[in-house]
């Protein structure tokens, strides 16, 4: 089992709907976990963090974390063509070692 | 500003060669990391350092080496043991504060180097 897995996407939605994106991750004592999304031959933009059970919302962000299950979730409410991009989810386990999942592809439909 | 420095942006490798790719933060970060980047591929782990004179194999170590004399420092060395090497290059940078904190989860990246074989 890969450490960090994302569905595969590509993921397409209309402008102004809502898009979900998620993870799941192997290591049990992972302590934080992010969201990114990067552009194509850029650096990857940190969109939200989470470390504690539940929901985070930042804007139209919402990250979702649930320890039982290991899955992290990301929805982009109101969807806009500019979030199109390749979201990253990465875990960063008990040691700070950091690991990404391959990404998945969005895009927003105008 | 602090930030991390990333260099050469863009670096070309004869077979054979080794090549080392420079990392530096002004930070006061205590773990680096570095990553590769294929084509449509997420950032895949090469070697992480959470302290001076320590660092990890990640996941994909093999051709790679690196060091960590300097806090403010982690340099890659991409060996010519490293059959395909060309790819794109992340290093990025950690506080390792509390993961409760924002300082503790803010990872700074790099702009990126681009290694190809030529």
């Amino acid at each position: 089992q890969k450490e960090v897995e994302q569905n595969s996407g590509p993921l397409s939605v209309p402008e102004g709907a809502i898009a979900s994106l998620n993870c799941t991750y192997s290591d049990r004592g992972s302590q934080s976990f992010f969201w990114y999304r990067q552009y194509s031959g850029k650096s990857p933009e940190l969109i939200m963090f989470i470390y504690s059970n539940g929901d985070k919302e930042d804007g139209r962000f919402t990250a979702q974390l649930n320890k039982a299950s290991q899955y992290v979730s990301l929805l982009i409410r109101d969807s806009q063509p500019s979030d199109s991009a390749t979201y990253l989810c990465a875990v960063r386990g008990s040691n700070y070692k950091l690991t990404f999942g391959k990404g998945t592809l969005l895009t927003v439909n105008p | 500003d602090g930030g991390i420095t990333q260099s050469p942006k863009y670096l070309f490798r004869k077979e054979g060669q080794n090549v080392t790719l420079s990392c530096e933060q002004n930070l006061n970060h205590d773990a680096m990391y570095w990553y590769r980047q294929d084509p449509g591929q997420g950032l895949r782990l090469i070697y992480y350092s959470q302290i001076v004179n320590d660092f990890q194999k990640g996941d994909i170590a093999e051709g790679y080496s690196v060091s960590r004399e300097k806090k403010e420092s982690f340099p890659l060395t991409v060996t010519s043991a490293q059959k395909n090497p060309t790819a794109f290059y992340l290093c990025a940078s950690t506080s390792t504060g509390g993961i409760w904190s924002r300082s503790g989860n803010t990872i700074y990246f790099g702009e990126g180097s681009w290694l190809t074989v030529v």
